[in-house]
């Protein structure tokens, strides 16, 4: 089983539509939850930090389920622009891990006018 | 969050040659830079993990003599390929973590072609 599993996709999503995906992650004493956005041919960049209480920021909304090992990124309202793969990121707080992140495959989501 | 640059953003080379990639942190003093490298399709994998004044830490399965890393400052890590190869064709990127948090900044990449 992967460290970090994600359903590649793609989600085709009409604009103005929810979409919204998970992650599931194998250790459970994980810490550290990241949604990174990755552009083709781009770096990554940091979408949001995951809280265990769960969090918000504008269209996207990110919930921890520890119980379940899971993780989800809800998108409201989706524009042409959030168009991209989405990346789930976890730091599995193993200390010979020191301070890694482990990487999704990552899940791609296109948004159709 | 951070400001990561790399230099250059694309290069060719012929086999048998090296290449070397800077990563800078413009604005962030950077205990720990991370090296990647993602193939087409696929999901980013680490190569290296280097703290600043140490020697790097290596991934399984990455040649540390091929791929030498120095991190010589806060804000300046190299990774130079050596005697590159058509397969090390790939985007390579870097990115830098504070002492303070867990997140990860990354630079624009590298996007390296052997001929």
């Amino acid at each position: 089983r992967k460290e970090v599993e994600q359903d590649p996709g793609p989600f085709n999503v009409p604009e103005g539509a929810t979409v919204a995906f998970n992650c599931t992650y194998s250790n459970s004493a994980s810490q550290s939850f990241f949604w990174y956005r990755q552009d083709c041919r781009k770096e990554p960049k940091l979408l949001m930090s995951v809280y265990s209480s769960g969090n918000e920021d504008g269209r996207f909304t990110a919930q921890l389920n520890r119980a379940s090992q899971y993780i989800s990124l809800l998108i409201r309202d989706s524009k042409l622009s959030d168009s991209a793969t989405y990346l789930c990121v976890v730091n599995p707080m193993i200390k010979a891990a020191g301070n890694k992140l482990t990487f999704g495959g990552g899940t791609r989501v296109l948004v159709k006018p | 969050g951070a400001v990561v640059s790399q230099h250059p953003s694309w290069v060719i080379c012929k086999s048998g040659t090296s290449v070397k990639i800077e990563c800078r942190s413009l604005d962030f003093q950077a205990t720990t830079m991370f090296w990647y490298r993602q193939f087409p399709k696929q999901s980013l994998m680490l190569m290296a993990t280097s703290n600043e004044g140490s020697k790097a830490t290596y991934e399984q399965g990455v040649e540390k003599d091929k791929f030498l890393i120095n991190h010589a400052s806060l804000t300046l890590s190299t990774l130079t390929v050596t005697s590159a190869h058509p397969e090390d064709s790939s985007f390579y990127i870097c990115s830098v973590k504070g002492a303070a948090s867990y997140e990860q900044y990354f630079g624009p990449g590298t996007r390296l072609t052997v001929t």
